[in-house]
Order: structure tokens, then C-alpha cells, then sequence
């Protein structure tokens, strides 16, 4: 079955540092995400985005964060300037066209800045 | 502001019984709702998903109830097995191309043996 990857697992940075995400969704798919949970938190949406535009944002999302789908085949999270409250899970998703489609999710990326 | 909630955040049930896991919503403007299963570090795993249309949703073990007057949906697990403990996530979105999901905290589930 096709799955969502991410890519590193686990990325340890030094507040301040840019920081890149990687996900390749699942190769049908029209629509993506980024979603992050905050350790013993809830899930929180970020970002999705279709047809090589951000198609809504949360505030959690601010100027600090940018997306990108680079090639047809990655799709990338950008935090500009990490704080120490960054540090959470992110996960990327993807969902296929048609209405009420689940979204699938990959395993995430573990970000912990010092 | 909670839109979706879970109250209760762990349950345990024997194997072999029913789990009832509960999720309250509160915008009138979801109209799918999904759940999802997250082992420890994975991604949430869709379980099942039902849209306002319809009030019941049945995939095997899993059965989805939805009542819209209260705002209210449950996942129902029978039998319940050892490997379905984990954090069960409901999850609700309004509009049906490409929305957000809107996620509840989340409730673990324990299946003792």
C-alpha cells in the first residue's frame, strides 16, 4: 500500500537555525498537509496546500514557516528561525481528489531544538 | 477553543469486550468525521470515517455511530484485542475538497490481556 515518508526522523537543531522538513506524499495525491503535536498535546493542523499554493493556514503558521513542493514528487516544510518551542512532531499528509477523503499520514519527523 | 473533544483521556478495557471511545464537537459546520489510530512513533493511522449524511459506518471490528442533533460520535470496538491499545484521535472537517482536519486530544486505550 503507498505510504507518506519523512525524512529525517529526527532532526536536533540550535535555536536560530533554519530547519527543513522533508515528505514525499503518496504519488496520486492533489492535496497536502502539515500538521504538529507538541509532546503530550494534540494534533494541530499547520498548512495544506494544492496546486502549488498554500490553500489555508493556521496562526500557529506565522512568517517563520514556508512550504514548498520543490519537484513533483517532495514537499517541504521550512521553519525560518527555530525557537525552542518549535520542538514537536510534525507530520506531513496527503489525501487524493474527491470530496470526504481521509487523509494519510507519514510517520513524522521528530524536531528537538537546543 | 476546543471544536473537538474526547473526555476521557485513557480507557482500559478486557480483550475480548466492547471499547467505547466518545468524541463531542461543537462547530455545526463539520460534516466528515474520521478516526484515527497512533501507535508510538508513527502517524496517525485511519481507522474509519463517516460524513453527516449517514449515522453509521461499520468496517469489521469498528463501528462509527454519529448523532448529530447532540454533536456527538463514537467509535465502537468489538471484539477488543490486545493490539488495539493506542491513542485514538477523532478527527472532524467541514467542506469536503482538501479541508483541514480539526483533531480531539485524544483518549488511550488499554486492551489488557
Amino acid at each position: 500500500e503507498p505510504e507518506v515518508t519523512q525524512t529525517p526522523s529526527h532532526q536536533v537543531t540550535q535555536m536560530g537555525q533554519e530547519v527543513i522538513l522533508r515528505c514525499v506524499p503518496i504519488s496520486n495525491h492533489l492535496y497536502f498537509y502539515w500538521y504538529r503535536q507538541i509532546l503530550g498535546q494534540k494534533v494541530e493542523f499547520l498548512v495544506s496546500f494544492y496546486n502549488n499554493e498554500i490553500s489555508e493556514k493556521s496562526e500557529i503558521f506565522d512568517d517563520q514557516f514556508s512550504v514548498e513542493r520543490p519537484d513533483g514528487s517532495n514537499f517541504t516544510l521550512k521553519i525560518r528561525s527555530t525557537k525552542l518551542e518549535d520542538s514537536a512532531m510534525y507530520f506531513c499528509a496527503s489525501t487524493g481528489s474527491g470530496g470526504n477523503q481521509p487523509q494519510h499520514f507519514g510517520d513524522g519527523t521528530r524536531l528537538s531544538i537546543l | 477553543d476546543q471544536q473537538v473533544k474526547q473526555n476521557s483521556p485513557s480507557l482500559s478495557v478486557q480483550e475480548g469486550r466492547i471499547s467505547i471511545l466518545n468524541c463531542d464537537y461543537t462547530n455545526s459546520m463539520f460534516d466528515y468525521f474520521l478516526w484515527y489510530k497512533k501507535y508510538p512513533a508513527e502517524g496517525p493511522t485511519f481507522l474509519i470515517s463517516i460524513s453527516s449524511i449517514k449515522d453509521k459506518n461499520e468496517d469489521g471490528r469498528f463501528t462509527v455511530f454519529l448523532n448529530k442533533s447532540a454533536k456527538h460520535l463514537s467509535l465502537h470496538i468489538v471484539p477488543s484485542q490486545p493490539g488495539d491499545s493506542a491513542v485514538y484521535f477523532c478527527a472532524a472537517s467541514a467542506g469536503s475538497y482538501g479541508q483541514n482536519f480539526v483533531f480531539g486530544p485524544g483518549t488511550r486505550l488499554s486492551v489488557l490481556p
